[in-house]
């Protein structure tokens, strides 16, 4: 079985600051990571993803992210937050050929910028 | 270049009617799915379309139906609403049900059971 835990459900942060929402999962197989966003009344868009290689992922708007193993972990950054970062974020995994496509969720975190 | 449609984008029914969620996509992707969101549960999967003429059950399957129409459409059923299943409803799309293909969502259809 696999699992997403998002640490905390909102963040707010200072436009220009950084920007760092974390994820951990748990998966009984190397798994396959993805960061999703979400805009005010609008479906999910994909931010970043992971399947293998380098551990450290860019993305979309200046988002990346690291895969750690050993703490798994995969932390969603941003240096420098804008105004428009403001929406909601989604880890996700997927694992194994089993499980297919089939993702797993974390709950969410809501980021508000502050002028 | 519209991606994965959904329809009604609203929708309010009462306790034991049924309705149908529309959903289709037009980027000749292989592999459809509905989940639901509810606040600080994230997404959670209830029925998925590998390849068109199949159906799997996700997470929470339970109060629903869905059926493959064709490569383009898959469509979600509640038979007999309940209030338990107000909540957002997002169909997705992805080129093959590999584990490591993206998913593309549409902006989702917000259902009230009173």
């Amino acid at each position: 079985a696999q699992s997403v835990t998002q640490l905390g459900s909102h963040v707010s942060v200072s436009e220009g600051a950084l920007v760092l929402l974390r994820c951990n999962y748990s998966s009984s197989v190397p798994p396959y990571l993805f960061w999703y966003v979400q805009y005010p009344n609008q479906g999910l868009q994909l931010l970043l993803k992971y399947t293998t290689g380098a551990t450290l992922v860019k993305g979309i708007n200046g988002f990346e992210a690291e895969f750690k193993k050993s703490e798994t972990s995969f932390h969603l950054t941003k240096p420098s937050a804008h105004m428009s970062d403001a929406a909601e974020y989604f880890c996700a995994v997927s694992g194994s050929k089993a499980a297919g496509n089939k993702l797993t969720f974390g709950g969410g975190t809501r980021v508000l910028v502050k002028p | 270049n519209a991606g994965v449609t959904q329809t009604p984008k609203f929708q309010v029914l009462k306790t034991g009617q049924s309705m149908t969620l529309q959903c289709a996509q037009d980027m000749n992707h292989n592999s459809m799915y509905w989940y639901r969101q509810d606040p600080g549960m994230g997404l959670r999967l209830i029925y998925y379309s590998a390849s068109e003429g199949t159906t799997d059950k996700g997470e929470v399957p339970n109060g629903y139906n869905v059926s493959r129409l064709n490569k383009r459409e898959f469509s979600l059923r509640l038979e007999s609403a309940a209030p338990s299943q107000t909540s957002v409803y997002f169909c997705a799309s992805s080129e093959t049900d590999r584990e490591n293909s993206p998913l593309h969502f549409g902006n989702g259809t917000r259902l009230t059971v009173t």
